[in-house]
């Protein structure tokens, strides 16, 4: 089936840091979204990317859709407190298609 | 600004029982999803909906649910014979381009 992974799984930063983290799969997407869940609530949409190459910034927040239309990045410069949560790629692959598949997840924890 | 909203945020129910869960997607929106989270797990895909029908749905949503829009602005999904393993964070989403907006979710627990 298909399989977003994203990358890394988890990873503590310090606040000020940098941070990346990546979703890759074998298949090729015509969409990436970038959402950001807290615990218990709702994902919130933080970027859409619509074709490759595509380099799209959200305050602190820069993503990319990759050359290869397989990958997408996601880049927080200068990490606050805040930060925390998880963050999961979620890509639609033709405009055949409706659904939305998400990623693994990153969990990202920002120590102060 | 316009957001999706869903009730209830809890809701417990024995198993066999039936369930709605209840969504009013964004006003101008034409595309309306169901997505389901287990504790700690990823966000799964259960069904899309536009023009009045399903457009798509996964292997998880099988006979025992389904989706109704029974009016302008609700969206709704029902769960005929809950089963242990519905228990879960279900999402409502929609969009009218290509960006989704998500619900802040209901929380079904099935004892």
């Amino acid at each position: 089936g298909q399989q977003l992974n994203q990358s890394p799984q988890s990873m503590f930063i310090q606040e000020g840091e940098d941070v990346s983290m990546n979703c890759t799969s074998s298949s090729i997407f015509n969409t990436w979204l970038w959402y950001k869940q807290d615990p218990g609530e709702g994902p919130v949409l933080l970027i859409a990317l619509y074709k490759a190459g595509e380099l799209t910034s959200n305050g602190r927040l820069t993503a990319q859709f990759g050359i290869t239309r397989k990958d997408s990045f996601l880049n927080i410069s200068a990490s606050i407190p805040s930060d925390v949560g998880i963050y999961f790629c979620a890509g639609q692959r033709n405009s055949g298609t409706y659904k939305y598949i998400f990623g693994t997840g990153t969990r990202l924890k920002v120590l102060a | 600004e316009p957001e999706v909203t869903q009730t209830p945020s809890h809701q417990v129910t024995q198993m066999g029982q039936e369930v709605i869960l209840r969504c009013v997607p964004i006003s101008n929106h034409l595309y309306f999803y169901w997505y389901r989270q287990i504790l700690g797990q990823k966000v799964e895909f259960l069904v899309s909906f536009y023009n009045n029908e399903i457009s798509e749905k996964s292997e998880i949503f099988d006979d025992q649910f389904s989706v109704e829009r029974p009016d302008g602005s609700n969206f709704t999904l029902k769960i005929r014979s809950t089963k242990l393993e519905d228990s879960a964070m279900y999402f409502c989403a929609s969009r009218v381009t290509y960006e989704q907006y998500f619900g802040p979710g209901t929380r079904l627990t099935v004892t």
